[in-house]
């Protein structure tokens, strides 16, 4: 059955250094979301994403933040310049169409130190 | 804005009996609603869900949730579970925007007693 994979499952950093997070939807999906979940908190919506332009984001989303489909499988989130506070399992998912189910891919946990 | 609430955020249960997990939602249309599975480290798996016709949906690992529009609710059920079934639930409701995004409850952490 087909999956969302992400890239890498873990992934620390120091404060203000960029992270790139990789994610592979379902092959034949056309949406595209990131989503994260701080520890203990519940999963909070960051970004919308379909046909290679934002459709909706959170007040999360700000200017340290970025979203890329650079080519036909991959749909990347980037964090310029990471703060403690960013420190968080990140969660892409992609659903095929209108109304479909959104599948979730099974996390990148980011410990910003 | 559409918003979730899952009232219990622990429940303890013994293996073999019933479970049923709570949630109300608010949204100003007719809601998608899903009922997703975390385990311990894991990604979300989905449950169930529900777009629109019998307000009784069944799901997987013999999972069922009722949608009542009266009430606002999509509470998610099991006759009888297994230790299995530990882990932690979320309910989420799904906007019928463009970007349909997901918004999800506090989730509930489910023990399971031998």
């Amino acid at each position: 059955e087909p999956e969302v994979t992400q890239t890498p499952s873990h992934q620390v950093t120091q404060m203000g250094q960029e992270v790139i997070l990789r994610c592979v939807p379902i092959s034949n999906h056309l949406y595209f979301y990131w989503y994260r979940q701080i520890l203990g908190q519940k999963v909070e919506f960051l970004v919308s994403f379909y046909n290679n332009e934002i459709s909706e984001k959170s007040e999360i989303f700000d200017d340290q933040f970025s979203v890329e489909r650079p080519d036909g499988s991959n749909f990347t989130l980037k964090i310029r310049s990471t703060k403690l506070e960013d420190s968080a399992m990140y969660f892409c998912a992609s659903r095929s169409g209108t109304i479909e189910t959104q599948y979730f891919g099974p996390g990148t946990r980011l410990l910003v130190l | 804005a559409q918003s979730v609430t899952q009232p219990d955020i622990h429940i303890t249960v013994s293996e073999g009996a019933s479970l049923e997990l709570r949630c109300n939602y608010s949204y100003g249309a007719t809601p998608y609603l899903f009922w997703y599975v975390q385990s311990p480290g894991q990604g979300l798996q989905l449950l169930l869900k529900y777009f629109s016709g019998d307000t009784l949906v069944q799901g997987i690992k013999g999972f069922e949730a009722e949608f009542k529009r009266s009430q606002s609710s999509f509470n998610l059920r099991k006759p009888s579970v297994h230790w299995s079934d530990a882990a932690e639930y979320f309910c989420a409701v799904g906007a019928q925007a463009a970007g349909n995004k997901l918004t999800f409850g506090g989730g509930t952490r489910v023990l399971v007693k031998p």
